[in-house]
């Protein structure tokens, strides 16, 4: 079967960095997506990676080993804006979006 | 310019009633999508349409039925609603299907809730 799997919460300090990670198991593969959820808003696109490597857009970054499975995003110099829940999906071989359950991430002062 | 929009934003309705959601983009997007959210957060896909063609219509009870009326519009319809029913629905669009499925735009949300 396909599947996604994310930590459900994680914490971090204002300022430092975070890494949430990420595997998928899908039937064929066709990128990896991650996507920010502020508590009761709607999800927004934050990166896709379909080569294996790190992507970096500003503060945030996205890595992707394909060998592997697996993803993450990193987050440098944490703001209080960055408390979300984060999603991870992976695209498979019918182009269909395959969703992670999110990481809640709680920043602390 | 509110890209992908849905009305109500909330709904609060009884076991047994039917009611609708609605959905409009103005990106001129050619795919449309429903997702259902449930408290767990989990975002599990419901139906998607291609130029008012429907194409993905995933294991979801027939008591749910959408329409597209035109390619910028993408209604559900909810029959003899149930408690199990309660979660935010959202809407989302996006270029194309293919990889220009990945990236998509989310609409507000609806928080349906039966009681």
């Amino acid at each position: 079967g396909q599947n996604i799997d994310q930590p459900t919460e994680m914490t971090a300090t204002e300022g430092a960095i975070v890494q949430i990670n990420c595997t998928y198991q899908t039937s064929g593969f066709n990128g990896l997506f991650w996507y920010q959820q502020h508590a009761g808003e709607a999800p927004t696109f934050l990166s896709y990676n379909v080569l294996d490597g790190l992507e970096e857009k500003g503060r945030f970054s996205s890595f992707l080993s394909r060998s592997k499975g697996y993803s993450y995003l990193l987050l440098k110099e944490l703001q209080m804006k960055d408390s979300a829940s984060y999603l991870c999906a992976a695209m498979d071989s019918n182009y269909q979006l395959i969703w992670g359950a999110g990481t809640k991430l709680i920043i602390k002062p | 310019d509110t890209a992908v929009s849905q009305t109500p934003k909330y709904l609060v309705t009884q076991m047994g009633n039917d009611k609708s959601i609605k959905c409009e983009q103005n990106l001129g997007h050619d795919t449309m999508y429903w997702y259902k959210q449930d408290s767990k957060k989990f975002l599990k896909i419901m139906f998607s349409y291609n130029n008012k063609e429907l194409i993905i219509n995933e294991t979801v009870p027939n008591r749910f039925s959408p329409k597209s009326p035109d390619k910028a519009h993408l209604n559900l319809h909810i029959n003899s609603l149930e408690l199990g029913d309660s979660a935010v629905y959202f809407c989302a669009s996006s270029q194309d299907t293919g990889l220009a499925g990945g990236r998509q735009y989310f609409g507000p949300g609806t928080r349906l809730t039966v009681t």
